[in-house]
């Protein structure tokens, strides 16, 4: 099983709908986070986590909300979706015991807002 | 404030030919890690490599070398004999520390043709 695991791997929906993508992880770390991609642009911050009670804004926080319902799950939800957040989304992981290691990174959600 | 440069949108080159990806960065820590990350037609990311500031040892892994220059702000790869699943988009990308969020560059899209 993978170790962070995004759901739905894939969504379409239209314009105005609310939408929430979810992320978990077994790794057991802290901080989690949420970034998209878009092509020419890598990939962006949007929001991150350093624990359930630590939420903070990414580079690109307007229009996105989130929620750090427990250690292992981190949710991020467009309240009213617009075109142009159509885009790669990534949940990834890391932990400062980890210092050696990069963050770890789920296979990403595709969604696109027509 | 951190940025990452890949001034290289996407190359093409012929199956068997080496290839260098360049990546230039600015940041004003004096403690930093640099990574190359792999994505494969599939969309997930692959970790490929981290460096931190200290070590400017060049690295070789099999066909894969890195080549880090604090003098020019510079982390390029090289893809040695390359081969027509290296085709993916490259990204090259800055965190302060290990596990921090990180600062990714706009990418490298390489084709290699058979």
């Amino acid at each position: 099983d993978a170790d962070v695991t995004q759901t739905p791997r894939n969504r379409i929906t239209k314009t105005g709908k609310r939408i929430m993508l979810e992320c978990s992880q077994t790794k057991g770390h802290d901080r989690m986070y949420w970034y998209r991609q878009d092509p020419g642009l890598g990939l962006r911050l949007i929001y991150y986590s350093f624990d359930v009670k630590d939420i903070n804004k990414g580079e690109i926080s307007d229009g996105y909300s989130v929620s750090r319902q427990a250690q292992a799950k981190f949710s991020l939800s467009l309240e009213s979706a617009i075109p142009n957040q159509t885009a790669l989304y990534f949940c990834a992981t890391s932990d400062t015991g980890e210092w050696d290691q990069p963050q770890h990174f789920g296979d990403g959600t595709r969604l696109s807002i027509l | 404030a951190q940025k990452v440069t890949q001034a290289q949108t996407e190359i093409s080159v012929v199956e068997k030919e080496d290839v260098t990806l360049d990546c230039v960065y600015e940041t004003r820590d004096t403690t930093y890690y640099l990574f190359w990350y792999k994505q494969p037609p599939s969309g997930e990311l692959v970790f490929l490599i981290r460096r931190n500031s200290f070590d400017e040892q060049n690295e070789i892994s099999g066909r894969y070398s890195w080549n880090f220059q604090k003098s020019t702000s510079s982390f390029n790869f090289t893809i040695t004999a390359s081969q027509v699943v290296d085709s993916a988009v490259y990204f090259c990308a800055l965190s302060e520390t290990s596990y921090d969020k990180v600062i990714f560059g706009p990418g490298t899209s390489l084709s290699v043709i058979p």
